[in-house]
């Protein structure tokens, strides 16, 4: 079964980067395409953007410029960073694979992190 | 790119069947049938119900189906049980500047 385990400070200042690893068991990240996508609270599900096995990566345009996203496939692990941050940013953020491609099948979820950001 | 359109809630009662819909452009729904759906439970991860507009993942009850009509999709959950009140979300590929759009939501309530 394929699990993913979002990590990373609950907590962020605004102004600063919030960074998030997520770790994927029972597969392996060099393939399929690796997303992320948060839910600010009470709230819908906003696509962030993935990375493929090779490196590719494609992010939503309305935080392309504050967004990267990463592999290290030795640890068999993916992430975010997301730049200066501000209060919109509070949600809680989900890594995600999608099985089929770049379709948008997400098909195994990590569980969520709630960050918050605030002074 | 806007949000999918979807009702803000559904209700039924036990048995009963319900359909949800998700109302896009030509740009996404209509023009891709690459329409998934899935639901999430109060502080849970959401999950896939639904994948490319008809097909269901395994393990997922063949109570909910799903279809595609012009820039509308569906999903239809038969025999509707105290189980699956929650939120639906669509979401759809789209050729618009980034290449997912999620709707906005359904809350599903069985009465």
């Amino acid at each position: 079964q394929v699990q993913l385990q979002e990590s990373g400070p609950g907590l962020v200042r605004p102004s600063e980067t919030l960074s998030l690893t997520c770790t994927v068991s029972d597969a392996s990240i060099s393939s399929y395409y690796w997303s992320w996508i948060r839910q600010p609270p009470g709230k819908g599900l906003e696509w962030i953007g993935y990375i493929y096995f090779t490196g590719t990566t494609n992010y939503n345009p309305s935080l392309n410029s504050r967004v990267t996203i990463s592999l290290d496939t030795s640890k068999n692990q993916f992430s975010l960073r997301l730049t200066s941050v501000t209060a919109a940013d509070t949600a809680v953020y989900y890594c995600a694979r999608l099985s089929s491609g770049s379709r948008p099948n997400f098909d195994y979820w990590g569980q969520g992190t709630l960050v918050t950001v605030s002074s | 790119q806007s949000a999918l359109t979807q009702p803000a809630s559904v209700s039924g009662s036990p048995g009963q069947s319900i359909t949800i819909s998700c109302t896009g452009t030509s740009s996404d729904v209509g023009g891709y049938n690459y329409v998934s759906w899935y639901q999430q439970h109060p502080g849970k991860a959401p999950k896939l119900m639904i994948y490319d507009v008809t097909n269901r993942p395994s393990g997922v009850s063949d109570r909910f189906s799903g279809s595609k009509s012009g820039n509308t999709a569906s999903l239809t959950i038969s025999g509707l049980q105290a189980e699956d009140e929650a939120d639906y979300y669509c979401t759809s590929y789209t050729s618009s500047s980034t290449p997912y759009v999620f709707g906005t939501g359904t809350k599903v309530t069985v009465l």
